[in-house]
C-alpha cells in the first residue's frame, strides 16, 4: 500500500543551524510534493510545491528537493529561529484530487 | 477574507447520535475536502468535493456523509457516531487550479469525541 513516512521523533537543534526534515515514500508515484507547517491545536498551512521534475526549490530560509529515485524529500530550514518551532507535514498527489499525508515530524528550536 | 471556517471547533457526542460538522470558505474556492487526524496516522481524506453538487470519496468514507450544494459549503455529517470517530477534523479548499497540485488551505479543525 502507499505509505509515507516522516521521523516520528521530534528534531530539536539549536538555534542558527539549518533543520533538516526527510520524508521517504514507498509504492508511489507522486507528481507534485509539498511541505506543510501545523501549529498545536491549529490547522496545517501550506509551506513549499516541489514537481516530480524539479530536483529543488526555495523560498526564503527554506529549500526542498526531490529525489524520485530515492523516493524521498529533504526540507531544510536555515538559519533556524525558536518561531520555526512546529511540526512539519509532508503530502504527495499524482495529479488527481486525492492526497497522502505523512504523520508529521516535530520541530523544536531551541533558543 | 476569513478563509475557511469550521464549527464548532469542540464537540462531545454519544453513541449513536448524529451530528454535522460544518465548513464554509469565502475564497469561491472550487475543491474542498475533509480530513481527519488522528495520533500516528496523518491526515487522512473522508470526502472531497470539486465543485457544487459533485462529491467523491476518500480514503476513510464509512460513517460519513457530504454534499455540496453551494461553492461556500461543504458539511459532514456523522449519521451515527461511533467512538472510532473520535478525532480532530480539517476542512480544506483550495482553487481548481491548484487543487491537483496541492496548495491546500485549512481550516482550524473541529475536535469530535465521542463517547
Amino acid at each position: 500500500s502507499q505509505k509515507i513516512e516522516q521521523n516520528s521523533e521530534a528534531l530539536n537543534i539549536q538555534e542558527g543551524k539549518t533543520a533538516t526534515l526527510t520524508c521517504n515514500y514507498t509504492n508511489y508515484s507522486p507528481a507534485y510534493l509539498q511541505w506543510y507547517r501545523q501549529d498545536p491545536g491549529r490547522g496545517p498551512v501550506f509551506l513549499l510545491l516541489i514537481r516530480e521534475n524539479e530536483k529543488e526549490k526555495r523560498k526564503e530560509r527554506l529549500k526542498v528537493t526531490f529525489d524520485t529515485t530515492l523516493k524521498q524529500s529533504l526540507f531544510h530550514i536555515t538559519a533556524s529561529q525558536p518561531a520555526d518551532s512546529a511540526t512539519y507535514l509532508c503530502a504527495l498527489t499524482s495529479g488527481t484530487y486525492k492526497y497522502i499525508f505523512g504523520t508529521g515530524t516535530r520541530l523544536k528550536v531551541l533558543a | 477574507n476569513a478563509g475557511v471556517t469550521q464549527t464548532p471547533k469542540f464537540q462531545v457526542l454519544k453513541t449513536g447520535q448524529s451530528m454535522t460538522l460544518q465548513c464554509a470558505q469565502d475564497m469561491n474556492h472550487e475543491y474542498m475536502s475533509w480530513y481527519r487526524q488522528d495520533p500516528g496516522m496523518g491526515l487522512r481524506l473522508i470526502h472531497y468535493s470539486v465543485g457544487a453538487g459533485i462529491t467523491d470519496q476518500g480514503e476513510v468514507p464509512n460513517g460519513y456523509n457530504v454534499s455540496r450544494s453551494t461553492t461556500e459549503d461543504f458539511p459532514l455529517r456523522l449519521l451515527s457516531a461511533a467512538p472510532s470517530q473520535t478525532s480532530v477534523y480539517f476542512c480544506a479548499s483550495s482553487p481548481a487550479g491548484l487543487a491537483r497540485t496541492g496548495e491546500l488551505f485549512f481550516g482550524e479543525g473541529s475536535r469530535l469525541t465521542v463517547l
